[in-house]
């Protein structure tokens, strides 16, 4: 049974700061890691993706990697109130047709 | 570029009743996917189809729930007959083949009374 973990939050920090949001997975064999941000009432968006042990950087988000520790992160520099919502990570094997596991979500509340 | 469709956008039924959702995915997608989000929980697959074939059902429970996607474009989702813990949001979602970034249509919210 392949699991997501995310700390459900919520995870509140000021405009400004770096908001880090934080998961692991069970499955070894996972490949891709995706970062979907869903506002409330609405549907998930993907924000990124990240194959490769390390960092990626798109703007003011930079997922990390470390498959060794089985971790995968998002950090948001310069947060802003629009920020505010639930942000779920999900994993696949990356083999042909495979499937996303999303975890629960950690909820973010960026105060102005 | 059209985002994936949904209908309805809500539904309110009672137990044992039954239910159907449509989704259109994206124009050239032949990869359509459903999922279920109970509220406060992540998104979780219900059936996934390449075309108009099944390639991943795992998660669907077949006694009472049914999908197809005959023409392999647009595809329905039936839920017969309904429990209360079937209350949530049915999410469609589409992606090219190659890739495995999904596009979510608005969902549809169910509520079993």
């Amino acid at each position: 049974q392949k699991e997501v973990e995310q700390n459900s939050g919520p995870l509140s920090v000021p405009e400004g700061a770096i908001a880090s949001l934080n998961c692991t997975y069970s499955d070894r064999g996972s490949q891709s890691f995706f970062w979907y941000r869903q506002y409330s009432g609405k549907s998930p968006e993907l924000i990124m993706f990240i194959y490769s042990n390390g960092d990626k950087e798109d703007g003011r988000f930079t997922a990390q990697l470390n498959k060794a520790s089985q971790y995968v992160s998002l950090l948001i520099r310069d947060s802003q109130p629009s920020d505010s919502a639930t942000y779920l990570c999900a994993v696949t094997m990356n083999s042909g047709y495979s499937t996303l596991t999303f975890g629960k979500g950690t909820m973010l509340l960026v105060s102005p | 570029e059209a985002g994936v469709a949904q209908s309805p956008r809500y539904k309110i039924i009672e137990k044992r009743q039954s239910v159907a959702f449509w989704c259109n995915p994206i124009s050239g997608h032949a990869t359509l996917y459903w999922y279920q989000q109970i509220l406060g929980q992540g998104p979780k697959l219900l059936i996934q189809f390449q075309n108009n074939g099944v390639v991943d059902d795992s998660q669907l429970p077949k006694d009472r729930f049914s999908a197809e996607r005959l023409k392999g474009v647009d595809s329905t989702l039936k839920i017969q007959p309904a429990k209360l813990e079937d209350s949530a949001v049915y999410l469609c979602a589409s992606s090219l083949s190659s890739s495995n970034e999904q596009f979510f249509g608005p969902g549809t919210r169910l509520t079993v009374l």
